[in-house]
């Protein structure tokens, strides 16, 4: 988990806040995501970004966004946070050299939109 | 639509025995299938994963078997300790043009409870 840190670990908010959640990576991994868990739900994907260039859509994007500032660091913003974006957000890497099939979660962010 | 299922969505074992988790998924695209653990407060750490081409593959008291026809695979866990107690999570990928995977697609998750 040390490899890949987020901050913050835990967030409570108010609705129509702008919030930034960060994601920083020493694996030296060229690949990173953004996925939230809710309970009984699984995790989805939000976002994925293959170099700093290169940006997707996942599953449940729609009211997120994310910058991919350098290769170590990636970060998801909720432009205007709503009570159903409470959730458990994860940040994972993966490597291209390995085939990028192997994705390593950091820590979590605990999220409350009241 | 969901496109991986998993099943059971909790489960208890006695210590010793054997834990039985299955998947099944839709998309036949799919190449790689892994089985993540997460203990409370944790991230999804990467338990083993298996490829389509193999029917079965075993780390230690970990095993994936693996049914590409049926499209259905499964994690075993010999000898249930205590320590395994955690929720458990299937996922499959596909290869991406131009090389590598796409992010991941994640069954619902199983709660296990290993009974001492």
């Amino acid at each position: 988990d040390a490899d890949v840190t987020q901050t913050p670990r835990n967030r409570i908010t108010k609705t129509g806040k702008r919030i930034m959640l960060e994601c920083s990576q020493t694996k030296g991994h060229d690949r990173m995501y953004w996925y939230r868990q809710d309970p009984g739900l699984g995790l989805r994907l939000i976002y994925y970004s293959f170099d700093v260039k290169d940006i997707n859509k996942g599953e449940i994007s729609d009211g997120y966004s994310v910058s991919r500032q350098a290769q170590a660091k990636f970060s998801l913003s909720l432009e205007s946070a709503i009570p159903n974006q409470t959730a458990l957000y994860f940040c994972a890497t993966s490597d291209r050299t390995s085939g990028a099939y192997e994705q390593y979660f950091g820590p979590g962010t605990r999220l409350t939109v009241t | 639509q969901q496109q991986v299922k998993q099943s059971p969505q909790s489960l208890i074992v006695q210590k010793g025995g054997i834990s039985i988790i299955n998947c099944a998924y839709e998309n036949t695209a799919f190449d790689y299938f892994p089985w993540y653990q997460q203990f409370p407060g944790k991230g999804p750490a990467l338990l083993i994963a298996i490829r389509p081409d193999v029917s079965e593959k075993k780390e230690g008291r970990f095993t994936i078997s693996f049914n590409k026809s049926a499209k259905q695979f499964s994690l075993h866990i010999m000898d249930s300790q205590p320590g395994d107690s955690a929720t458990y999570f299937c996922a499959a990928s596909m290869r991406r043009t131009g090389g590598g995977a796409d992010g991941l697609t994640f069954g619902k998750g199983t709660h296990l409870i290993i009974q001492p």
